[in-house]
Formats: structure tokens, C-alpha cells, sequence
């Protein structure tokens, strides 16, 4: 069955820490992975879109890594900003076969407070 | 930057009533979504659109459901009875090429808040 799991399920962390969120997933044949920032009450934002081939992929503070042998990502979050209190999501596609939940398979999402 | 747009922002209707969910998609976008999300829970899919016509459905688009791109511009969601359990944010999404084979960006709208009392 396809499945995307995220942990933690949250995490609290101090103004101008790093952090690393996880995504695992089990999505076959694999297509791509994203990771979206989801603001409380708003649409998820894309973040980085990342095919097998790449290991890794930043977008300003965000640094996406990527293990297609292992099916592992994760998300670093570096000198961490009290605006990246958020929902981060990890949605992986598969090519086709993607069941019941189409072929965009989102995880749970990891929700980020940073305090001051 | 062009932004996906979606109206009302907050929906409250009475079970078995009829609603229509709006959106504005990027305008040179081909690819047309409808997301949902419960309170708490995770974004599920619901439907993809393109080229006037469904390309993907799940199974929580049963006949309740039907969306449609009425002119140029609009794509709709049309709940046609609605159910306690239909209460939801909806998102519309738009990309220029279909996200699960290429890597294109996905834009999603601000949501839509569906009460259903």
C-alpha cells in the first residue's frame, strides 16, 4: 500500500536553532517528492520538488535530501525563523497505481513551532 | 506573483443543501485539483482536471461530486447533497503540467472553509 509518514509529529524548537524533519514512504513506482509549508488555516506552499536522480535540493534556508535505495527525506531547517511556525508536509507521486488516494500520496505532516 | 484564488472563503450551508465551491486557477496553467482537509487531518485528493474532463479521481469523489470549468477562467466544486461529514477546508490547486509525472510546481489556493450544520 502506498504510505507517506512523517515523524515527529511535532516539534518545538528556540529562534535561530536548525532542525530535521523526516519523510518515509513506501510509494511505488516512485515519481517525485515534494515538501510544502502549510501555514495554520492557509494552502500548503511549495518548497522543493525533487525526481530520483537528486539527492538533495535547497530553496533558501530549506535543504531537502533525498535517498530513493532507502525511501527516505528529510527537511533541514537552518537558523530557524519564528515565521517557519508551520505545517510541514511531505507528498510523494507515484507514477501510476496510486490507489484510492490518487496518485499525490501526502503524509500527516510535521507540525514546527519555533519560539523566541 | 499569480496566485491561485478560491471564493467564499468561509461556506456555512444546511445538511442535504447544495453547494458550489469556486476557484480561479493560474490562467496558463492546464492542470485543475480539488483537495480536502479536515480538521486536524491530512490534505486528501479528490479529483484532477485537465483538458475539460476528469483525469483522476479518489474514492472520496463518489456522485456526491462534480467539478467543472464552466468558462476560461473558472473550476468549480459542486457538493450536491451536502453531509455532516463533508465539513472541510477544500483547496484548489492548479500546475502548468500534471505534477505526478513532471516536476512543475503546484500552486494552491487559500481554501475554502465548508461548514455543514
Amino acid at each position: 500500500k502506498n504510505q507517506v509518514e512523517q515523524s515527529p509529529q511535532s516539534l518545538i524548537i528556540l529562534e535561530g536553532k536548525n532542525c530535521t524533519l523526516q519523510c518515509n514512504y513506501t510509494v511505488s513506482p516512485f515519481s517525485n517528492l515534494r515538501w510544502y509549508k502549510q501555514d495554520t488555516g492557509r494552502g500548503p506552499v511549495s518548497l522543493t520538488i525533487m525526481t530520483f536522480s537528486e539527492n538533495t535540493k535547497s530553496n533558501g534556508r530549506y535543504t531537502a535530501t533525498l535517498d530513493a535505495d532507502t525511501k527516505q527525506s528529510s527537511l533541514h531547517i537552518t537558523a530557524s525563523q519564528l515565521s517557519d511556525s508551520a505545517s510541514y508536509i511531505c507528498v510523494v507521486s507515484a507514477a501510476w497505481g496510486g490507489g484510492s488516494q490518487g496518485n499525490l500520496i501526502f503524509g500527516k505532516g510535521t507540525k514546527l513551532s519555533v519560539k523566541p | 506573483e499569480p496566485e491561485v484564488t478560491q471564493t467564499p472563503s468561509h461556506q456555512v450551508t444546511q445538511m442535504g443543501q447544495e453547494v458550489i465551491l469556486r476557484c480561479v486557477p493560474i490562467s496558463n496553467h492546464l492542470y485543475f485539483y480539488w483537495y480536502r482537509q479536515i480538521l486536524g487531518q491530512k490534505v486528501e485528493f479528490l479529483v484532477s482536471f485537465y483538458n475539460n474532463e476528469i483525469s483522476e479521481k479518489s474514492e472520496i469523489f463518489d456522485d456526491q461530486f462534480s467539478v467543472e470549468r464552466p468558462d476560461g477562467s473558472n473550476f468549480t466544486l459542486k457538493i450536491r447533497s451536502t453531509k455532516l461529514e463533508d465539513s472541510a477546508m477544500y483547496f484548489c490547486a492548479s500546475s502548468p503540467t500534471g505534477v505526478t509525472l513532471f516536476t512543475d510546481t503546484q500552486y494552491f489556493g487559500p481554501g475554502t472553509r465548508l461548514t455543514v450544520l
